[in-house]
């Protein structure tokens, strides 16, 4: 499985774009790229998925280049409910467990 | 209405006794999971099945039993609980195995 690495903590203001990039040098022909936003004494909750290219939802955005050797995912005008732990994870296509690594803990300031 | 249901939400247990923590999904979703969040908050899974079969059994101690009795729920039974087992277990589910998960509120697992 392919390791990812992102920062350990961002901060951001209210009302601010947050764009949170994650690296995964040995992704594989065949994963995908998963985001997972988990707040205090709660499960992880799915954000969004990729292959290449860019995928946008009601939440946010995933921007994947070519190579997909990184990803960033962005989150247009934050608020204090996003405060909460991001985790970019490398999801191999028919495989089903998820590999969460230590995430990035965003903390949003009014 | 809960779509991943964990019970109980606390457990307090001293060691060496046994217990079990329930899982029940109405999302009508054919795989189901177990993970485990320790004190550092990493997450790893410990088990996956799929229509009621295994298909992962990632290296967690046979003191770890997990029981499907049908497609919606999926129970976790440990055994000789030891203090390293103190924890906070999710529950998740997903239509299959590859779609997105989704994760019960957790069991906060104590050992004393």
């Amino acid at each position: 499985l392919a390791k990812t690495t992102q920062p350990i903590s961002m901060d951001s203001y209210e009302g601010q774009e947050v764009n949170i990039t994650c690296s995964h040098n040995n992704i594989a022909t065949n994963d995908y790229i998963t985001w997972y936003q988990q707040f205090p004494s709660q499960g992880p909750r799915f954000i969004i998925q990729g292959y290449k290219t860019k995928v946008t939802n009601e939440v946010a955005s995933l921007f994947i280049p070519a190579d997909r050797k990184s990803s960033t995912l962005s989150l247009p005008r934050v608020s204090l409910s996003d405060t909460a732990v991001y985790y970019c994870l490398v999801k191999p296509r028919g495989y089903s467990t998820l590999t969460f690594g230590k995430g990035t803990m965003l903390l949003v300031s009014p | 209405d809960t779509a991943v249901s964990q019970t109980p939400k606390y457990l307090v247990t001293q060691m060496g006794n046994d217990k079990s923590i329930k899982c029940e999904q109405n999302l009508g979703h054919d795989t189901m999971y177990w993970y485990k969040q320790d004190s550092k908050k990493f997450l790893k899974i410990m088990f996956s099945y799929n229509n009621k079969e295994l298909i992962i059994n990632e290296t967690v101690p046979n003191r770890f039993s997990p029981k499907s009795p049908d497609k919606a729920h999926l129970n976790l039974h440990i055994n000789s609980l030891e203090l390293g087992d103190s924890a906070v277990y999710f529950c998740a589910s997903s239509q299959d195995i590859n779609t997105e998960a989704f994760f019960g509120q957790g069991t906060r697992l104590t050992v004393v």
